[in-house]
């Protein structure tokens, strides 16, 4: 079982809505991620917080905000989405950033965007 | 057992047959590699890893091979059961410590 755990499992929201997806780790972890997965692709990057602090943003729309209250917790706001936006929402974390260390997933938050 | 030279989007294995999963890089400058499993459903599951210092890795019924020269990653599984039957992703951390996903194998195992 992932130690990465997400809420909600699944999210519907219409286009108008503001919704937030919630992820929280307690491996200690001091780096974390948001990755999107659209069926039968792999995982892309969207977001990287290291010690709290955003490290990479890999060009997402302003739709998407990310949030890292504290080093234990990662948020995903959203607000505005269109339907192409409806994807699986993974969460990671990983010791620290960088080379050689392992990065583990949650189960997600699918997301449905009507 | 049964293999794929080359990637492949899907590969059928009989059960107790011991298969192979291929991946090729791109970046000769990764340092890490890891094969994720990752069923219907569910997030991806770390199965292995290899630092690039290494050219073969064993864990349990799982064994990961690394050949530098041609950038090329393998997973073999032995005596594939029901349960290894899930999408398989290669991954490999780049100099700027992003995680870049392959395209993913669908393994299934017939009974």
């Amino acid at each position: 079982d992932t130690e990465v755990t997400q809420t909600p499992k699944h999210l519907v929201m219409g286009m108008t809505n503001k919704k937030s997806l919630k992820c929280e780790q307690h491996m200690g972890h001091r780096a974390m991620y948001w990755y999107k997965q659209k069926a039968k692709k792999p995982p892309e990057l969207m977001f990287v917080y290291s010690y709290e602090k955003l490290s990479i943003n890999e060009s997402v729309p302003s739709r998407f905000s990310p949030e890292c209250p504290n080093s234990s917790l990662l948020n995903l706001h959203l607000h505005a989405l269109q339907p192409e936006d409806s994807a699986l929402y993974l969460c990671a974390s990983s010791q620290v950033q960088g080379v050689e260390n392992t990065i583990y997933f949650g189960e997600g938050s699918w997301l449905t965007v009507v | 057992g049964e293999s794929v030279g080359l990637h492949l989007p899907t590969l059928s294995v009989q059960e107790g047959d011991n298969s192979i999963i291929n991946c090729a890089y791109s970046n000769s400058a990764s340092d890490y590699f890891i094969w994720y499993k990752q069923e219907s459903g569910k997030g991806p599951q770390f199965i292995i890893d290899i630092r690039s210092n290494m050219d073969k890795r064993q864990g349990q019924r799982v064994t990961v091979l690394l050949n530098k020269t041609v950038k090329h990653l393998s997973l073999q599984i032995a005596a594939t059961q029901p349960g290894d039957s899930a999408v398989y992703f290669c991954a490999e951390n780049t100099d700027d410590y992003k995680l870049s996903f392959g395209a993913g194998t669908t393994v299934t195992v017939r009974a």
